[in-house]
């Protein structure tokens, strides 16, 4: 069965850093490209990041891009989010999510539980 | 930047039909941008219904189809029930690695 779990969303305050990490199972990890996608408490879902199957190639929403990095290691099986200079507005639930394909344009097809971060003094 | 819009809201009776859309604030919607379509129920995670325009997601019932209806990406639901209410979101593809979602459609079935 394919699985996606998310863990590291914490508090932090405003400025602070966080680790968000992806465990995945289930499928071939390294086929596929993958997505961290968010949703802010009541609102609706915002593409955040996209990295490739080999990690070669990584792209932001403007609203993260040089705050945020999107990393993967194949030989855990593991996604990564490194978030800086956090702001209140980047506070949601951060979900994994698998591409369907390995390239850029693989729409998500499968998704994590979330991680929450909040964002406050 | 360019939006993806949806309806904010949309209300069907049970076993009617409903066309959810998806546009661009600029321009036309065609299979070039993968439109892909959203079903999240409150405190759930989102579930795949439709990708790559019209191809339904494993297990997702046939009432739920996908289309290019004039310059947007539509997601129809033929005989609509109680459990089809749910948020629905689309997403696009606008090339270079990027992917925008639109603001969500609420669907209430009464």
């Amino acid at each position: 069965e394919l699985q996606l779990v998310e863990s590291g969303g914490v508090v932090v305050q405003p400025g602070g850093s966080l680790r968000l990490s992806c465990a995945a199972s289930g499928f071939t990890f390294d086929d596929y490209a993958m997505h961290w996608v968010r949703q802010a408490p009541g609102k609706g879902l915002e593409w955040v990041a996209l990295i490739s199957w080999d990690g070669a190639y990584v792209h932001y929403a403007d609203s993260v891009k040089g705050r945020f990095t999107i990393s993967r290691d194949n030989s855990k099986r593991s996604l990564y989010m490194q978030m800086s200079s956090l702001r209140a507005e980047d506070a949601a639930l951060y979900y994994c999510a698998k591409g369907f394909g390995s390239s850029a344009a693989s729409w998500v097809d499968y998704w994590g539980q979330g991680t929450l971060v909040t964002v406050s003094s | 930047q360019t939006v993806v819009t949806q309806e904010p809201s949309f209300s069907v009776s049970p076993g009617g039909t409903v066309t959810l859309t998806c546009g661009l604030s600029s321009g036309s919607v065609s299979t070039s941008y993968y439109p892909t379509w959203y079903q999240q129920t409150p405190g759930q995670a989102p579930r795949t219904l439709i990708y790559s325009t019209k191809t339904r997601s494993s297990g997702v019932p046939d009432r739920f189809s996908g289309s290019i209806l004039g310059n947007k990406a539509a997601l129809t639901i033929t005989g609509a029930q109680a459990e089809d209410e749910s948020d629905y979101y689309c997403v696009l593809y606008m090339g270079s690695g990027i992917w925008v979602f639109g603001g969500g459609t609420k669907l209430t079935v009464l």
